[in-house]
């Protein structure tokens, strides 16, 4: 199993640009969620999803979209990217929600918006 | 506001000696608390968890106790070892929410 992988593993954008961050897992996991890691902030949900087809917001879901079309894929777009989205995100999955289920990362993709 | 709050940004521990990290949380409908640890360029891996209604988890060297009048809970490391260097973040749950609130760190390093 190569657990939960992201790509890239990093990425400079100029303000305005978009781009797709991958988030995959090969567990057959069905909660998946994108965090964002700040110095001082530690970990922040973005978005989740609970299910192929079903996603939801998070703490900071503003300039994010996600979609959920399979169980294994669970992409991060930024629609126009801002210096404040400079960051490290993490795409997490767990076999369900709740307390039972151990949340998996990735290896995180470092993000610089000039 | 934060929810969940990890005062010290930093911990220098001597090797063998115990490591104490320490956890405050604001919101009483917690009801289940979770350590993570994140090497440099990894992602966090899980730790050790508590339900709120046990007051003591050990797994190990690791053990999770939590105050809950206090709101409080701490990760004792007996003894620590230098593969221990690395940020520890305390998390917190809501009993039927499947999102996780994490605290902003804790940078433990282990000195020979």
């Amino acid at each position: 199993n190569a657990g939960v992988t992201q790509t890239p593993k990093f990425q400079v954008l100029k303000t305005g640009q978009s781009m797709t961050l991958q988030c995959a897992q090969d567990m057959n996991h069905e909660y998946m969620s994108w965090y964002r890691q700040d110095p001082g902030m530690g970990l922040r949900l973005i978005h989740y999803s609970v299910g192929a087809g079903i996603t939801d917001q998070g703490e900071v879901p503003n300039g994010y979209n996600v979609s959920r079309s399979t169980t294994e894929d669970f992409p991060l777009r930024l629609l126009s990217a801002a210096p404040s989205q400079t960051s490290v995100y993490f795409c997490a999955s767990s076999l369900a929600g709740g307390h039972s289920y151990e949340q998996y990362f990735g290896p995180g993709t470092r993000l610089t918006v000039t | 506001d934060q929810q969940v709050k990890q005062n010290s940004p930093s911990l220098s521990v001597q090797e063998g000696r115990i490591s104490i990290l320490n956890c405050d949380y604001t919101n009483s409908m917690f009801d289940y608390f979770l350590w993570y640890k994140k090497y440099p360029a990894e992602g966090p891996t899980f730790l050790i968890s508590i339900s709120s209604i046990k007051d003591k988890n050990e797994d190990g060297r690791f053990t999770v106790f939590l105050n809950k009048s206090a709101k409080h809970l701490s990760l004792h490391i007996v003894p620590s070892q230098p593969g221990d260097s690395a940020v520890y973040f305390c998390a917190a749950q809501y009993s039927s929410a499947s999102k996780i609130i994490f605290g902003s760190g804790t940078r433990l390093s282990i000195r020979p």
